[in-house]
């Protein structure tokens, strides 16, 4: 079974410009998670989106921005691109919302630079 | 808001040894879950072990187990028999179990595992 799946792997930006991340979640899995994890430090989460609506969202201004489609794939877009903006980010899916059989999976995340 | 802080930047270890990650935590809930995470070089987060804060018994998977300590907010990973693999970046997470935290982990900023042949 396919697990987490992120595109691109790495991706090169300039400051001001928009970037849209992809993430397909393992089959079955209704909720996608997204986190920032910038060089040397732990995962920041950004959002939650749990079939289909906002379900979370962490401390991020409105640039970062996030969907997630009918068949629980999900887009991350950041805009106006700053160099603070260049992490790792990292998708994560799991089953269900929260709770005891909650566990995330993640994605081996897409790199940006902004240059 | 909770706060996870792991005080150990990089630890190291022989093959075959054993080697004991620390974590602290910081929270007002009495209902919640923590997390060992290890992120290898390919980036990828892999689940190394999970405890809900509701069992006192300590949770372990094959070589890896946890020393869970509530009261002191405590949540130790050990690893024993130590393995080249072992090596990569070791992170302790939080979980709030309120219906509204649904999925956020709040990580702490990770201990940086070298284990020497």
């Amino acid at each position: 079974d396919a697990g987490v799946t992120q595109s691109p792997t790495h991706l090169i930006k300039t400051r001001g410009q928009q970037v849209t991340l992809r993430c397909s979640p393992i089959s079955g899995h209704k909720s996608v998670s997204w986190y920032q994890q910038v060089l040397g430090q732990g995962p920041q989460f950004i959002f939650q989106y749990y079939e289909k609506e906002e379900r979370g969202r962490g401390n991020f201004p409105d640039r970062f921005s996030a969907r997630q489609f009918p068949n629980y794939s999900s887009e991350l877009n950041v805009n106006a691109l700053l160099l603070g903006d260049s992490a790792l980010y990292l998708c994560a899916s799991s089953l269900v919302r929260g709770g005891g059989k909650n566990i995330q999976y993640f994605g081996a995340g897409t790199r940006l630079s902004v240059l | 808001a909770q706060t996870v802080t792991q005080s150990q930047p990089e630890m190291s270890v022989q093959e075959a040894e054993t080697v004991t990650l620390s974590c602290t935590y910081d929270t007002s809930e009495s209902d919640y879950y923590l997390f060992w995470y290890k992120q290898p070089p390919s980036r990828q987060m892999i689940l190394v072990i999970r405890q809900e804060a509701y069992k006192q018994q300590n949770a372990t998977e094959n070589r890896f187990s946890v020393n869970f300590q509530k009261a002191a907010k405590s949540f130790s990973l050990k690893i024993s028999d130590s393995q080249l693999g072992d090596a990569a970046m070791y992170f302790c997470a939080y979980r709030s179990d309120k219906e509204t935290s649904g999925s956020r982990l709040t990580f702490g900023e990770g201990t940086q595992l070298t284990v020497n042949p």
